[in-house]
């Protein structure tokens, strides 16, 4: 079946620590998104990606990087400058860089600094 | 700045009555409107997109759209248990391909 997988689930981090949260698409969608959602709040962009080798920053890219060398892939690096990491990580996907389809959404990976 | 404004809740309805769900935008540039289902600690996930003014039916899903008010709302009709969820709406304005969440309302519906 196609969807998106994020991995892992749960994440615990250390201060001053990167991790990096995995996220696969098997729905050949052009178009990958990370969101962060905290307690209350609705969905914050932090980055996107329409194709391979190209993405841009959305509204809270600060203290976190991406990749996009593969169409199916969209890994999100939180860095030791992201000083308030601890929430709900989201990845999304929408077909032909536009989401008039709306967003297919992975599982989340909730991230936890310890 | 383009904002869609959703009232927080809890709105608690008894089952089988029928749940409003209401969201006002900003941008009278939107053209295209989704409502996501998030279950507690869970993903979204897309149950309606409505870009016409009106009416649109899917089971028991209803969205209305008024771009003179400025308007979305999503009606379930007899409502259940498992309609217990916090419901998004967000907006999409023309040229652009990254929509305006609302930060969602919490439903729950009552045995």
């Amino acid at each position: 079946d196609g969807g998106i997988t994020q991995s892992p689930k749960y994440l615990f981090r250390k201060e001053g620590q990167n991790v990096t949260l995995s996220c696969e698409q098997n729905l050949n969608h052009d178009a990958m998104y990370w969101y962060r959602q905290d307690p209350g709040q609705g969905l914050r962009l932090i980055y996107y990606s329409q194709i391979v080798n190209d993405f841009q920053k959305g509204d809270i890219a600060e203290g976190y990087s991406v990749s996009r060398e593969k169409k199916e892939s969209f890994p999100l690096t939180v860095t030791s400058a992201q000083k308030n990491p601890t929430a709900f990580y989201l990845c999304a996907s929408s077909i032909e860089g536009r989401s008039n389809y709306g967003y297919t959404f992975g599982s989340g990976t909730r991230l936890t600094v310890v | 700045q383009k904002e869609v404004e959703q009232n927080s809740g809890p709105l608690s309805v008894p089952e089988g009555a029928i749940a409003s769900l209401n969201c006002t935008y900003s941008d009278r540039g939107s053209q295209s409107f989704f409502w996501y289902r998030q279950y507690s600690g869970k993903s979204p996930e897309l149950i309606m997109f409505i870009y016409s003014n009106g009416d649109k039916e899917d089971g028991r899903f209803t969205a209305q759209l008024n771009k003179a008010s400025q308007y979305v709302s999503l009606l379930i009709r007899d409502s259940q248990p498992s309609d217990s969820a916090t419901y998004l709406c967000a907006g999409l304005s023309g040229g652009s391909y990254i929509p305006t969440f609302g930060r969602g309302t919490s439903l729950i519906v009552h045995p």
